[in-house]
């Protein structure tokens, strides 16, 4: 069965600090997809970036940056020079190829960014 | 950009009511996905549909139905609305196993 851990609930870094948010996940699919998706506090859900599990290349997007080891099966994301804009909610998703592409979400983690 | 509207944004029912969501996929997206999230909680998977047909089932309670219709937009009809019901709903669209584009959601108050 499938499973995305997000064991960070919380996270406090004040404005400009390096952050980085863990994802440890579970699945039996050899085809599988990694996600990372942002809830601000007005409640949509942001896709950030989705990783297929044939791609291990790290990515980097402007401030944030994504890890991806299969070895460890985990997919972190680091947010460089935190910003206050940048607190949100941030989900780790999985979607397997059996599995219709529905996503399973972890718990999330809550990221404040201080000012 | 467009992107999937969810109507209405807000929703207040009694309890035993019922509840009509609607969904507008992204012009070109075929498959639709419904997701609960309740307070503090993660998104849970509902149900999908893809090309008007169901495609895969999550957790959805009997008391709720769905179904996409001929111009891809989808409802979630939900009847004897209990107090735990209250949560936020979320539709996504995509593409054929694409990345999913989420609407504002309709926020569902059940009293």
């Amino acid at each position: 069965a499938q499973k995305v851990t997000q064991a960070q609930t919380e996270i406090s870094v004040v404005e400009k600090e390096d952050v980085t948010l863990d994802c440890v996940y579970e699945t039996r699919d050899t085809t599988y997809y990694l996600f990372w998706y942002k809830q601000p506090p007005s409640g949509e859900l942001v896709f950030l970036i989705r990783r297929n599990s044939f791609d291990e290349q790290n990515e980097i997007s402007g401030r944030y940056s994504w890890n991806f080891q299969k070895s460890t099966s985990s997919f972190n994301f680091t947010i460089t020079a935190s910003q206050v804009v940048d607190s949100a909610v941030y989900f780790c998703a999985l979607s397997e190829e059996t599995g219709a592409n529905n996503l399973f979400f972890g718990t999330g983690t809550r990221l404040t960014v201080i000012p | 950009a467009a992107g999937v509207i969810q109507s209405p944004r807000h929703l207040i029912k009694e309890k035993r009511e019922t509840a009509t969501l609607k969904c507008y996929p992204i012009p070109r997206h075929d498959t639709v996905y419904w997701y609960q999230q309740g307070p503090g909680q993660d998104p849970q998977f509902l149900i999908s549909f893809y090309e008007k047909m169901q495609s895969d089932k999550g957790s959805i309670p009997d008391r709720f139905s769905a179904q996409q219709f001929s111009d891809y937009h989808s409802e979630l009809n939900m009847s004897s609305l209990e107090l735990g019901d209250s949560a936020l709903y979320f539709c996504a669209s995509s593409t054929f196993y694409n990345e999913q584009f989420f609407g504002p959601g309709t926020r569902l108050t059940v009293l």
